[in-house]
């Protein structure tokens, strides 16, 4: 069974600072999600990846599989961002259930 | 684009009654999957089902807890005799195939408060 990890659990910054959330996995997957919540709200599934990087907007997904890492950045931060970010492995291979990390606080102040 | 609708957002029992909770997948999705989410904790996967089947409900509690996704009309996940251990915020995706290997969509989830 994978465990999922993601650093840190909390994380405060000042409005426009470029922010890094890592996670990682233990063992091999076919997808890793990035998934944001806000207070008391629903899910948004921010990405898919199985390599390499993937962009959108002010959003920046990274996957290394070799070292089974991934991680989320995001450029010029702002208080709407602030929100709870999860990641979760697909482990593939006929298994139909994410592997979620227990999620990543971040609150931009102005 | 309707996306995934579970409802109600909130919903308040008394120990001992039952709670239904309905997702409606979004539109040309088959694939649905339940997941919980307590307090202070990350999501965990409950059942993955099809239309009029139940594919992997291993992370489904024993006792108490069932699910369906019914040839017309939206999956639902019941739960009987609920207990003060029952209140968290259950989530449900969807997906376009198996695996989500298209990814999945989330709904806004229902907050379960048992009283």
């Amino acid at each position: 069974k994978n465990e999922v990890e993601q650093s840190p659990q909390n994380l405060t910054a000042q409005e426009g600072e470029f922010i890094t959330i890592n996670c990682s996995y233990s063992v091999g997957i076919s997808a890793l999600h990035w998934l944001q919540q806000h207070p008391g709200g629903g899910i948004v599934s921010l990405f898919m990846l199985s390599s390499g990087k993937k962009k959108h907007g002010r959003l920046i997904a990274t996957i290394n599989i070799q070292e089974k890492h991934s991680s989320l950045h995001i450029t010029a931060s702002h208080p709407r961002d602030s929100a709870v970010y999860i990641c979760a492995a697909d482990d593939g291979a006929g298994s139909y259930q994410l592997t979620f990390g227990k999620g990543t606080k971040l609150s931009v102040i102005p | 684009n309707a996306g995934v609708m579970q409802n109600p957002r909130h919903l308040v029992r008394r120990r001992g009654q039952e709670a239904r909770l309905r997702c409606s997948p979004m539109k040309g999705h088959s694939h649905v999957y339940w997941y919980r989410q307590l307090p202070e904790e990350g999501l965990k996967f409950m059942v993955y089902l099809q239309k009029e089947n139940i594919i992997d409900e291993s992370g489904m509690p024993k006792e108490r807890f069932s699910a369906e996704f019914p040839k017309e009309g939206p999956s639902i996940l019941r739960i009987q005799q609920v207990v003060r251990g029952d209140s968290a915020a259950y989530f449900c995706a969807s997906s376009i195939l198996g695996q989500g290997d298209y990814g999945y969509t989330f709904g806004s989830g229902t907050r379960l408060t048992v009283v």
